[in-house]
Formats: structure tokens, C-alpha cells, sequence
């Protein structure tokens, strides 16, 4: 079975300091690969995917992520971070397997805590 | 404005209290699916509709059932809730093209008492 997996429950760092959140996946098969935040009391939002092409993905927020095919991995990170980048990160990989490439496999999160 | 509806927001019920959490999208999306949300657990899929009157089951249907019988809504049925479906409940939508962004609703917060 896919899964993804997130190797940090919690992050705190604090302002403006670089931050990196860990995920791995494990798939042999072509996947796609997203982030998405989810602020307190709100839905998940797309902060960025990989679906082809050059492994380094910018998405919004100054956020990026390098795929690393050979590690299943997909680590995102950010130079400097602001307070309002606390939330909870979810890494999601979607393929060719059951229920197809619309299908998303969520992994646990990872809540980015920014202090002061 | 683009977004996936969902009612109520919160809502706490008694076991065995049929209910039912209405989703609608306006983006004209072919593919929608409802995901519930659990701490350390992340989202799992419960069902997911490819198209009108097409759904299947995700990983987590058990308690659950959905209809699909407009494009735009995607309504999930607790016919007998029980404590364990206690849980953060979203509602997504995208089109049905590899690759394509999933619109979340703002979720659906249930208590099973």
C-alpha cells in the first residue's frame, strides 16, 4: 500500500530562521507529489506539487521542495519564517494506483510552530 | 468566487441520530471526494465520485455512504453515527486530470456523543 510519511510531528523554530519539513513516500510507481497548509479553523490549502520536469518546485508563501527520486522524498523548505507561517503541513502523493491519479494519500502532519 | 461549501461547520449529535454534511462545489469539477481528519493520522479518503451517480469507496468507508446526483453536490450520510466517527470532516473537489489541484472546504467539525 502507498504511504507517506512525515518525519517531524512538531517544528518549532523561531522567526526568520530556516526551516525544513521532512517527507518521504514510498511508491514504485510515477507519482505526483504535493504540500498543503491547513491554518487553525481553516481547510487545506495548496502551497505546491511536483508533476514533471525540474525537481526543485517554488510554491506560494517563499516555500519550495526538491523531489529526490532516488530517496522517495520530498522535503519542503523555507529561508526564513514568519509567524504567520504557523499551521499544519500535510505532504500528499497521488499515482496510478487505486482510485487513480485523483486519489490523495495524506501523511500524518507536521505542525510549524514560530516563535517570537 | 471558486470554492467547495460545506454545512454545517459544527455540529454534536447523539448515537445512532441519522445527519447528514452537505458539500457543493462551483467550479464545474467532475471529481469529488470527502476525507475525514484525525490527529497523527493526517486525512484518509472515505468516498470519492468520478463523475454523476459514479462513486466508490476510499479507505475508511465503514458507517459512511455519499450520493452523487448533481455535479455540484456531494453530500455525506451518517445513517447511525457512533463515537468513533467523532472526527474533522472536508469535502474536496478537482478536476479529473492528473496532477490537478484538490479545493478543500473550510471542514466539517462532528461529535458523536
Amino acid at each position: 500500500a502507498q504511504s507517506v510519511t512525515q518525519l517531524d510531528s512538531q517544528v518549532p523554530v523561531f522567526e526568520e530562521a530556516p526551516v525544513e519539513l521532512r517527507c518521504n513516500y514510498s511508491s514504485s510507481v510515477s507519482v505526483y507529489l504535493f504540500w498543503y497548509v491547513q491554518y487553525p479553523n481553516q481547510g487545506l490549502q495548496l502551497l505546491l506539487k511536483y508533476l514533471s520536469g525540474s525537481t526543485l518546485v517554488k510554491g506560494i508563501n517563499g516555500f519550495e521542495a526538491e523531489f529526490n527520486k532516488s530517496q522517495t522524498s520530498f522535503h519542503l523548505r523555507k529561508p526564513s519564517v514568519h509567524i504567520s507561517d504557523t499551521a499544519e503541513y500535510f505532504c500528499a502523493v497521488t499515482g496510478s494506483f487505486s482510485g487513480g491519479y485523483n486519489k490523495l494519500i495524506f501523511g500524518a502532519g507536521t505542525r510549524l510552530a514560530v516563535h517570537p | 468566487e471558486a470554492q467547495v461549501t460545506q454545512n454545517p461547520r459544527y455540529l454534536i449529535t447523539v448515537t445512532g441520530k441519522k445527519l447528514t454534511v452537505t458539500c457543493s462545489q462551483n467550479m464545474n469539477h467532475e471529481y469529488m471526494s470527502w476525507y475525514r481528519q484525525d490527529p497523527g493520522l493526517g486525512l484518509r479518503q472515505i468516498y470519492y465520485s468520478m463523475n454523476v451517480e459514479v462513486t466508490d469507496k476510499g479507505d475508511v468507508p465503514e458507517g459512511y455512504k455519499v450520493s452523487r446526483k448533481e455535479k455540484r453536490n456531494f453530500p455525506l450520510i451518517l445513517e447511525s453515527p457512533s463515537p468513533n466517527q467523532t472526527s474533522l470532516y472536508f469535502c474536496a473537489s478537482s478536476n479529473r486530470v492528473p496532477g490537478a489541484e484538490q479545493f478543500f472546504g473550510p471542514g466539517t467539525r462532528l461529535t458523536v456523543l
